[in-house]
């Protein structure tokens, strides 16, 4: 089974600043999809950036960007010019291709705070 | 906004009750998954749906139920409600499964089992 861990139950930055999130896992898969979720307080959880395992570029996406190490088995992603807006829980979660569907297995999230 | 439409909002029940869940889409999303989100906790998986058939299971015992409609709409039924049941449910939607792996999900259902 997979795991993913997100280390860091809380952070804060204030705005402008630039952030950085931590999320590890663990699998024995070669082929995977990870990805990073957002979860505002209204609740409606969004997809933030996502990750293909066979590709070594980082993805990014406007301010967001991730640090995708393989071999470590480490994602983390990074927050620039952080805005209040990016006020939420973030998610990180793992993904195994397969014909049955899709199964994320998340971390326990991390609570961001961008503070004035 | 994701098109993802969940009811009710909330609800409270006792335990041993059943409850049902609704999901739907305003989009031609053909497979739809839920999950339980304990507090404090992330999302687990609990089944997925695609062409009204179940087809992926996470770690849930039988009395977690699920059927989809022609219409894509979707029903999550929990039945012999137990305290640990109270939790957030989200239901997801995607295009097919094989694709990226992008879901859309809607707002939730926050039950609360007395």
């Amino acid at each position: 089974a997979q795991t993913v861990t997100q280390s860091q139950p809380e952070m804060s930055v204030q705005e402008a600043e630039t952030v950085t999130l931590s999320c590890t896992y663990d699998t024995s898969e070669n082929n995977y999809y990870l990805f990073w979720y957002k979860q505002p307080p209204s609740r409606q959880m969004i997809l933030v950036i996502r990750q293909e395992a066979y590709k070594q570029q980082n993805a990014t996406e406007n301010r967001f960007s991730v640090n995708f190490q393989k071999a470590a088995k480490s994602f983390s992603l990074k927050i620039s010019d952080s805005q209040l807006g990016d006020t939420a829980m973030y998610f990180c979660a793992f993904m195994k291709p397969s014909g049955s569907g899709y199964a994320l297995n998340f971390g326990k999230g991390t609570s961001l705070l961008v503070t004035p | 906004e994701t098109g993802v439409t969940q009811s009710p909002t909330h609800l409270i029940k006792t335990r041993g009750q059943q409850v049902t869940l609704r999901c739907s889409s305003q989009s031609g999303h053909n497979t739809v998954s839920w999950y339980q989100q304990a507090l404090g906790q992330g999302p687990q998986f609990i089944f997925q749906y695609y062409r009204e058939e179940e087809n992926g299971r996470g770690n849930f015992p039988p009395r977690f139920s699920g059927l989809q409609f022609p219409n894509y709409s979707s029903e999550l039924n929990v039945n012999a409600l137990e305290l640990d049941d109270s939790a957030l449910y989200l239901c997801a939607r995607s295009p097919r499964t094989g694709s990226s792996g992008e879901l859309f999900f809607g707002e939730g259902s926050r039950l609360t089992v007395l």
